[in-house]
């Protein structure tokens, strides 16, 4: 499977703590995205990093690409309960037709609590 | 508001019928993907298209097919229904078919087969 996988799980911090969560994949990506998922709704688009970048800042959210150990990072600084949703890292892969595709995680659920 | 409109949001059917998922991608976008989410398998690539042709297929399963007409709205069929064809599918658009760019999700079609 061409998919990162997210780590941990599940996570739960307090309101004003940050948050942080792995993604890690098994082959070369040109870029990897993350979305965020409130329960029941669409994938939400949250920031993408190319592979010749390192780190990439969004607002509170803080992105790092290791392609030397195929991991990224997100980093969300000052959690809100709004925060509060699973979030998905995905990375592009190549078929078997050659063609490119977007293959997602299972995701991190992260809870913050007020 | 993504822009991407999925309909039916819920879907009960029996085993053995057949169904069909609309999709109406973001205005100007040419390319619509269908995702599968199910608890145990995470977000599962089914099957893209660009511009009415199919530019891409990943773990769609024979029971189950899609198109993209004209007007770019999509269809994914589904037949000979499983219990364990459950799931959230979710239909993504963007302007053009490249990882380099962000999808777009629908709040999806919640299907539960009895």
């Amino acid at each position: 499977s061409q998919q990162g996988e997210e780590d941990p799980q599940a996570l739960s911090i307090q309101e004003g703590e940050n948050a942080t969560m792995n993604c890690s994949y098994k082959t070369s990506i040109n870029n990897l995205q993350w979305y965020r998922q409130n329960s029941g709704r669409g994938l939400v688009h949250l920031i993408l990093i190319r592979s010749n970048e390192r780190e990439k800042h969004s607002g509170r959210l803080r992105v790092t690409l290791d392609t030397s150990k195929k991991s990224s990072s997100l980093l969300i600084t000052a959690s809100r309960a709004a925060d509060t949703a699973s979030y998905f890292c995905a990375t592009d892969a190549q078929l078997e037709t050659g063609a490119n595709n977007l293959f997602f995680g299972t995701g991190t659920r992260l809870t913050v609590i007020p | 508001d993504s822009g991407v409109t999925q309909t039916p949001k819920h879907l009960i059917t029996a085993t053995g019928q057949r169904v069909t998922l609309r999709c109406s991608p973001r205005s100007g976008d040419l390319s619509v993907y269908w995702y599968q989410q199910s608890l145990d398998q995470g977000l599962q690539f089914l099957i893209q298209y660009y511009n009415g042709e199919e530019r891409a297929k990943g773990n769609i399963l024979e029971r189950f097919s899609a198109q993209q007409f004209p007007d770019l709205h999509s269809e994914l069929n589904l037949s000979s229904l499983e219990l364990g064809d459950s799931a959230l599918y979710f239909c993504a658009s963007s302007v053009v078919p490249s990882t380099n760019s962000p999808l777009h999700f629908g709040n999806g079609t919640r299907l539960t087969v009895t």
